[in-house]
């Protein structure tokens, strides 16, 4: 079955340092998100992506915040210099944007911790 | 805006015993409502949506879910509980975006299913 995948599974940085997380989405879907998620509290919005731009994005994600799709593959989440507070779980998500009906397909997540 | 809210942020059964986790939505528009469970360290995986029709959506793993539109409801039961059902569980309603539009989670509920 095709799933999400998400690289690194964990990663450790120092405050002020870029960090930049990885997702390969399922390969047919159109429509790219990123959510986190702090100590397995409510799953918070940060941005979808589609046909290579930014549709939406959330109070949360700042200037610090952006996304890209550097190739046909991956998406990619950079948080240009990270903050205590961006210590969260880190999920994308891709659907088939065939409408409202669409459900979201999580990857496992990618785990920040800034120090 | 859209919302949902699940009131209860732990629910505790017996194995065996029938199971219901509750959510209730505000939204302007058609309500696409979907639940999603999470297990310890793990991503966020679809269970069952309502788009239209029958009240009564059947999901994965025995789940169902009832939609209430005079309640504004969309709870999630299943007849008999196993405590491998014990998770984080979560309710979620398409954002007013539409197809290219976030989903919006509810703050999520643990259920713990004793033997």
């Amino acid at each position: 079955e095709p799933e999400v995948t998400q690289t690194p599974s964990h990663q450790v940085t120092q405050m002020g340092q870029e960090v930049i997380l990885r997702c390969v989405p399922i390969s047919n879907h159109l429509y790219f998100y990123w959510y986190r998620q702090i100590l397995g509290q409510k799953v918070e919005f940060l941005v979808s992506f589609y046909n290579n731009e930014i549709s939406e994005k959330s109070e949360i994600f700042d200037d610090q915040f952006s996304v890209e799709r550097p190739d046909g593959s991956n998406f990619t989440l950079k948080i240009r210099s990270t903050k205590l507070e961006d210590s969260a779980m880190y999920f994308c998500a891709s659907s088939t944007g065939t409408g409202p009906t669409g459900e979201l397909f999580f990857g496992e997540g990618s785990r920040l911790t800034v120090l | 805006a859209q919302s949902v809210a699940q009131p209860e942020d732990q629910v505790n059964v017996a194995e065996g015993n029938p199971l219901t986790v509750k959510c209730t939505y505000s939204v302007s528009g058609n309500p696409y409502l979907f639940w999603y469970v999470q297990y310890p360290n793990r991503g966020l995986q679809f269970l069952l949506k309502y788009i239209t029709g029958d009240n009564l959506v059947k999901g994965s793993y025995g789940f169902e879910a009832e939609f209430n539109k005079s309640q504004t409801s969309f709870h999630l039961k299943k007849p008999s509980a196993l405590v491998s059902d014990s998770a984080l569980y979560f309710c979620a309603v398409r954002g007013p975006s539409g197809n290219t539009g976030k989903l919006i989670f509810g703050q999520g509920t643990t259920l713990q299913v004793k033997p």
